[in-house]
């Protein structure tokens, strides 16, 4: 078993949809976790961090962590079709962003 | 700043050739990092370096992988003897202890070992 899991995907959701993307973990240690876009071709990019239990919004980005479950997620809203792009998850059992474990990705298509 | 600079942006080689693999980190970054994205085994974390010294090289692969960072505006990650299992895409990233909840990831370097 992988230390951290995403559903590969695809996952296809029409323009103005909420997409769900979600991500799994193994190690209860772990203290931060990451969201990174990656399209096609390009290098990953964050989106967001989160830390505390409970959600964290930034624009049309909402990331959800429930350490209890190792559980982390995050809400796309109102999809674009410029959001399509392999999401990674990256798990972290400190705070330093480099220091990562990567899932595989979801690779996201939003349908115009 | 022009963002973490990776060269070369492509390398085709042969088997048993030696690769170095070249990073500029974002001036003032003081970690940089060095993975690689293959799709079996998606992105890996290589070895990190802090303040110039390496910290963490758990994630290389074997001994044919060496890295070096003589200063702190470049990092080489070298391949010797290089083998196709080898071919992947090789990221560096950077990030400064000031604010180290972001990493940035150059454009990375497409190595193809035939």
């Amino acid at each position: 078993q992988k230390e951290v899991e995403q559903n590969s995907g695809p996952l296809s959701v029409p323009e103005g949809a909420i997409a769900s993307l979600n991500c799994t973990y193994s190690d209860r240690g772990s203290q931060s976790f990451f969201w990174y876009r990656q399209y096609s071709g390009k290098s990953p990019e964050l989106i967001m961090f989160i830390y505390s239990n409970g959600d964290k919004e930034d624009g049309r980005f909402t990331a959800q962590l429930n350490k209890a479950s190792q559980y982390v997620s995050l809400l796309i809203r109102d999809s674009q079709p410029s959001d399509s792009a392999t999401y990674l998850c990256a798990v972290n059992e400190g705070t330093n962003a480099g220091k990562s474990t990567f899932g595989d990705g979801t690779t996201l298509t939003v349908k115009p | 700043d022009a963002g973490v600079i990776q060269s070369p942006r492509h390398e085709v080689t042969e088997m048993g050739q030696e690769v170095t693999l070249r990073c500029k980190p974002i001036s003032g970054h003081d970690y940089l990092f060095w993975y690689r994205q293959t799709m079996m085994r998606g992105l890996e974390l290589l070895i990190y370096f802090n303040n110039n010294v390496p910290i963490d090289d758990s994630g290389m692969p074997e001994d044919r992988f060496s890295a070096k960072m003589p200063n702190a505006s470049f990092s080489t990650l070298k391949i010797q003897p290089s083998e196709p299992r080898d071919s992947a895409v090789y990221f560096c990233a950077s990030s400064s202890s000031d604010k180290n909840t972001e990493a940035f990831f150059g454009q990375g370097t497409r190595l193809t070992v035939v």
